[in-house]
């Protein structure tokens, strides 16, 4: 497959244990998040979005957490299954046609 | 099916030879983009689209160029290939820009030689 990134942080997680990624991002003007999983070989795959009037966001499995004040993000992953090995990493936009990215984490899952 | 298609996949070229890399959705989405992927870097935006005939430069357009004569293509060019070109390449869409989820193209690995 395709290798997206030789020096990335990794996080190895147990299979069924809770993930927590983390982004700190860089213009406090950012007022729209998202997190992409990236497959090997694969095109991004938008996970979950925040609005930066939100702190906390719940999707199917996953919570986005923003913290404006330390302009940090977090992606946490419940119960986490071989499927979720991937690259994680964020995004931001202040509402315009430009986007930010981060250089993202590896998430290991082991069985 | 919805998606975000790009040609070719795979490209190895040589100095100089102008090439062109394809990208197509058939969401009828206002907003496309090209983005390079290289490592530890993320991806960067090199170009964007509003709309057909409203393009602007990203973070790192230098030698590339691209067009949206209809709305669903969004073809990147390079007049001119040179090694520090060699990435790979992605070609998002979504149905504006700003505030909305971005769908990705499977990604097109090209080497310049």
């Amino acid at each position: 497959g395709e290798n997206v990134g030789l020096h990335l942080p990794t996080l190895s997680v147990q299979e069924g244990d809770n993930s927590i990624i983390n982004c700190a991002y860089s213009n406090s003007a950012s007022d729209y998040f998202i997190w992409y999983k990236q497959e090997s070989g694969k095109g991004p795959q938008f996970i979950i979005d925040i609005r930066s009037n939100m702190d906390k966001r719940q999707g199917q499995r996953v919570t986005v957490l923003l913290n404006k004040t330390v302009k940090h993000l977090s992606l946490q992953i419940a119960a986490t299954q071989p499927g979720d090995s991937a690259v994680y990493f964020c995004a931001e936009n202040k509402g315009t046609y430009k986007y930010i990215f981060g250089t993202g984490t590896r998430l290991k899952v082991l069985a | 099916e919805a998606q975000v298609t790009q040609n070719p996949r795979y490209l190895i070229t040589v100095t100089g030879k102008k090439l062109t890399v394809t990208c197509s959705q058939n969401m009828n989405h206002e907003y496309m983009s090209w983005y390079r992927q290289d490592p530890g870097l993320g991806l960067r935006q090199i170009y964007y689209s509003m709309n057909v005939e409203v393009t602007d430069k990203g973070d790192v357009p230098e030698g590339y160029k691209v067009s949206r004569k209809e709305k669903r293509n969004f073809p990147l060019i390079l007049e001119s290939p040179s090694p520090n070109q060699t990435s790979l390449y992605f070609c998002a869409s979504s149905l504006a820009g700003g505030n909305n989820e971005q769908f990705f193209g499977p990604g097109t690995r090209l080497t310049v030689l």
